[in-house]
């Protein structure tokens, strides 16, 4: 069974700019969460899907968004980047059963 | 607000040692708590999934357990190799769904 995958793998763009991020679950999987992780604030979780409707929101600003499609898959996008969003986005979808947490290989995005 | 604690920072030891990674959380209603590897400039690695109604859980090597009481889990690695360096993450979910509440993690290189 293929895990997490997320695309694409690293990105530079430059402040102002918008960006989005794609991440496929595992087969099965409905629901998906995404992590944005820096030096400096450690993983932070910034939302959830499941069925197509967010469950949960974490403190980032509007700026920040996303949504998943009826096959699972999500995106989320980030509009008039800044520096500080510099990061890796790390993607998980969840195994409904155990509540265990898979998470993708990350999206490492550079603001200039 | 959940808070979670990992101890030490950093850990360095001598293949073959036995080591202890701690993790405090400061809200006992939690739902679960997962144990994750990264390596560098990689994403996360599932380890150990404890229920909040479970003691512990082993998978080869390794061995979390859990004291919901004391806000306390620690993972133990048993006779540690060098592919065992990397960062380790403890995680709080107190929902149930995927808001994951991470700790600061605690990088551990074994050497030779």
């Amino acid at each position: 069974k293929a895990g997490v995958t997320q695309t694409p793998r690293y990105l530079i763009k430059t402040r102002g700019q918008q960006v989005t991020l794609s991440c496929s679950p595992i087969s099965g999987h409905r629901s998906v969460s995404w992590y944005q992780q820096t030096p400096g604030q450690g993983l932070q979780f910034l939302f959830e899907y499941f069925s197509e409707t967010q469950r949960n929101k974490g403190n980032f600003p509007g700026r920040f968004s996303g949504r998943q499609f009826s096959n699972s898959r999500s995106e989320m996008n980030v509009s008039t980047l800044e520096l500080g969003d510099s990061a890796l986005y790390l993607c998980a979808s969840r195994d409904r059963e155990t509540g265990e947490l898979f998470f993708g290989e990350g999206s490492r995005l550079t603001v200039l | 607000k959940q808070e979670v604690t990992q101890i030490p920072a950093a850990l360095s030891v001598p293949e073959g040692e036995n080591l202890v990674l701690n993790c405090s959380f400061t809200d006992s209603a939690i739902y679960n708590l997962q144990w994750f590897r990264q390596d560098p400039g990689k994403g996360l690695t599932s380890l150990l999934l404890i229920q909040s109604s479970q003691r512990e859980q082993t998978s080869g090597r390794l061995n979390a357990s859990l004291d919901k009481s004391s806000g306390r889990s620690t993972l133990y690695i048993a006779a540690s190799q060098p592919g065992d360096s990397a960062t380790y993450l403890c995680a709080v979910s107190s929902t149930g769904f995927q808001k994951l509440v991470f700790g600061t993690g605690t990088r551990l290189l074994v050497s030779p």
